[in-house]
């Protein structure tokens, strides 16, 4: 267990849905990252947040949006979902940016039919 | 645009063989980690490494950031069948993570 909790492991849905997917860092953490990860493919940065402030964009669809709640709890949120967005959704977390090193959960596995 | 770039892209060997990945960039990073990710789970960090010219082991992995903290390598001796997996590289540039794209390593029994 890294520490990092992200929820729920598994999500199929269909084209044109709508998903929450939540992340919980790791004790301490302030900051937040996600990340997409298709199959076979590097990590494709999406967001950051750092103590419930937006920090970074890297990639990230309209179609996509995330915060970070005032317990630093984080959801990103992805909206009229398409075949494409089938990927596994990382969520990290640091003491501060970048610094020594980000923790990672153990991903939510998204399905679009 | 920062890149990283890790070489090669794949690499199989037999059990008991070395290797060496590469992570490459004109940009200088002030840190640069290592992870290893296995299928369907996230990256885990093996090590940072800070200073240039700076060494670290990590049992038979052996981790080198160049003297100009451009670039790093990471080296297995004796390779294992545990040590399959995805490794990738990342360098800190100015409180952002810059990734590579990964060396996917199979060790065959």
């Amino acid at each position: 267990d890294s520490g990092v909790t992200q929820t729920p492991k598994h999500l199929i849905t269909a084209t044109g849905q709508r998903v929450t997917l939540r992340c919980s860092p790791r004790s301490g953490d302030l900051s937040v990252y996600w990340y997409q990860q298709s199959l076979d493919q590097g990590l494709q940065f999406l967001i950051q947040y750092y103590n419930g402030e937006e920090r970074a964009k890297g990639n990230i669809l309209e179609r996509f949006s995330a915060q970070q709640f005032p317990d630093l709890h984080s959801e990103l949120n992805l909206s009229s979902l398409e075949l494409g967005d089938s990927a596994l959704y990382f969520c990290a977390s640091s003491v501060v940016p970048a610094s020594y090193g980000y923790t990672f959960g153990s991903g939510t596995r998204l399905t679009v039919v | 645009t920062q890149l990283l770039e890790q070489s090669p892209q794949f690499l199989s060997i037999q059990e008991g063989e070395n290797l060496t990945v590469y992570c490459n960039s004109s940009s200088v990073f002030s840190s640069l980690q290592w992870y290893r990710q296995e299928p369907g789970e996230g990256p885990v960090l093996l090590v940072t490494v800070v200073t240039g010219g700076e060494v670290k082991k990590l049992k038979r992995l052996t981790f080198q950031f160049g003297d100009a903290r451009k670039d790093s390598s990471l080296h297995i001796t004796a390779a294992q069948t545990g040590d399959t997996g995805l490794y990738l590289c990342a360098g800190d540039s100015n409180y952002q993570l810059i990734w590579g794209a990964g060396t996917k390593l199979i060790i065959k029994p």
